[in-house]
């Protein structure tokens, strides 16, 4: 069975353009998450989906970030603008009951 | 906010040797899950622990939660260069997860 699938593996971009990430969650899963990873605060959630709604985003930065799940198999992240201190990697996990299954992450660099 | 704090924050070793590795909270866990996580993959769950004083075993890891519920640690015997990785303790609050700082692991042959 494929686990979680994220897309783009690597994002290099320039501050200022959007940057949008992409995550396919384990078939069955109906709860999806949206982690991001740095040295510096170590690994955060940022959001997370119950049966495709939006149920605690209290970690999400600020404004510049949204993420959406029009339906059960498919999530975004978006950054808009992005800005250098938001070079991490984003992870996106699934569950059904109890454990959480990571992707492998998408590793942005904003220059 | 719950913190969780795990020492040490990094770990060279050499193959053979045993280790501990400890998370502590500044408030009692509802549940405390420890991942592993290799480079360039997501965390892996290793153990979940729910009573206090609980000890689980997982072929050479052996994980115990501390009788108050706010600390635990990892104890790896014989460690081999596959368990190099960075380790993650996490408390589970109905589904949300809060992730310690990480103690990075390295294990030499």
């Amino acid at each position: 069975d494929a686990g979680v699938i994220q897309s783009p593996r690597h994002e290099v971009t320039e501050m200022g353009q959007e940057v949008t990430l992409r995550c396919k969650p384990i078939s069955g899963h109906n709860s999806l998450f949206w982690y991001r990873q740095t040295m510096m605060r170590g690994l955060e959630l940022l959001i997370y989906f119950n049966n495709n709604v939006p149920i605690d985003d209290s970690g999400m930065p600020e404004d510049r970030f949204s993420a959406k799940m029009p339906n059960a198999s498919f999530s975004t992240l978006k950054i808009q603008p992005s800005e250098p201190r938001d070079s991490a990697v984003y992870f996106c996990a699934s569950s059904l009951v109890g454990e959480q299954f990571f992707g492998p992450g998408t590793r942005l660099t904003v220059l | 906010t719950q913190l969780l704090e795990q020492s040490p924050q990094f770990l060279s070793i050499q193959e053979g040797e045993n280790l501990t590795v400890y998370c502590n909270s500044s408030s009692v866990f509802s549940s405390l899950q420890w991942y592993r996580q290799e480079p360039g993959e997501g965390p892996v769950l290793l153990v979940t622990v729910v009573t206090g004083g609980e000890v689980k075993k997982l072929k050479r890891l052996t994980f115990q939660f501390g009788d108050a519920r706010k600390d635990s640690s990892l104890h790896i015997t014989a460690a081999q260069p596959g368990d190099t990785g960075l380790y993650l303790c996490a408390s589970r609050n109905t589904d949300k997860l809060i992730f310690g700082t990480g103690t990075r692991l390295q294990v030499f042959p």
